[in-house]
């Protein structure tokens, strides 16, 4: 079963726009990461915040936590054609190993020059 | 640093067959991961090692399936005999400890005809 549902399924902007994409989950978790896969690649983790975490940052991403909510939003800012791929969050589940992660379905991010 | 890697990266043979695939994690990480991605289930998770020892293989499809890892630099996924609904990207990932980020392998995809 899917923990982690994102939102949009697919988003077209143009570069040097934000883009926003958002996590929806159904359980508790101990932390949400968040991942980026370019096409026929592996996955490369970008940002894990915790559940006591609200906010993160790192460069150009800004990740935030809504547990009450039990959503997350990942923000890119001032996009480039190289971000240009798909975007994964990724939640343990509160009771289960922190090992196991549950991967939602992606956000397809198309980057327009 | 090299990452977790992954071979073959393509794979295409016929229904019946047996499949290897091998993975040599980042030298220092204790634990294992293998996925499945298709374009109607997304990514799941097969199986988990800590520490070369499986924990976790519930999402192990069938009995068709074995995963093995006879050393902390080395992990086999098998398949035998192999079936067209086993055709996916397969990944392996690893991890330095509980709830850290996941590496990811760039795959392996698998064609069975």
């Amino acid at each position: 079963s899917q923990q982690g549902e994102e939102d949009p399924q697919a988003l077209s902007i143009q570069e040097g726009e934000n883009a926003t994409m958002n996590c929806s989950y159904k359980t508790s978790i101990n932390n949400l990461q968040w991942y980026r896969q370019n096409s026929g690649r592996g996955l490369v983790h970008l940002i894990l915040i915790r559940s006591n975490e609200r906010e993160k940052h790192s460069g150009r991403l800004r990740v935030t936590l809504d547990t009450s909510k039990k959503s997350s939003s990942l923000l890119i800012t001032a996009s480039r054609a190289a971000d240009t791929a798909s975007y994964f969050c990724a939640t343990d589940v509160v009771g289960d190993s922190s090992y196991k992660l549950i991967f939602g379905s992606g956000t397809r991010l198309l980057v327009r020059p | 640093d090299a990452g977790v890697i992954q071979s073959p990266r393509h794979e295409v043979t016929e229904m019946g067959q047996e499949v290897t695939l091998r993975c040599k994690p980042i030298s220092g990480h204790n634990s294992l991961f293998w996925y499945r991605q298709t374009m109607m289930r997304g990514l799941e998770l097969l199986i988990y090692f800590n520490n070369n020892v499986p924990i976790d293989d519930s999402g192990m499809p069938e009995d068709r399936f074995s995963a093995k890892m006879p050393n902390a630099s080395f992990s086999t996924l098998k398949i035998q005999p192999s079936e067209p609904r086993d055709s996916a990207v397969y990944f392996c990932a690893s991890s330095s400890g509980e709830g850290e980020p996941q590496h990811f392998g760039d795959g392996t995809r698998l064609s069975i005809l």
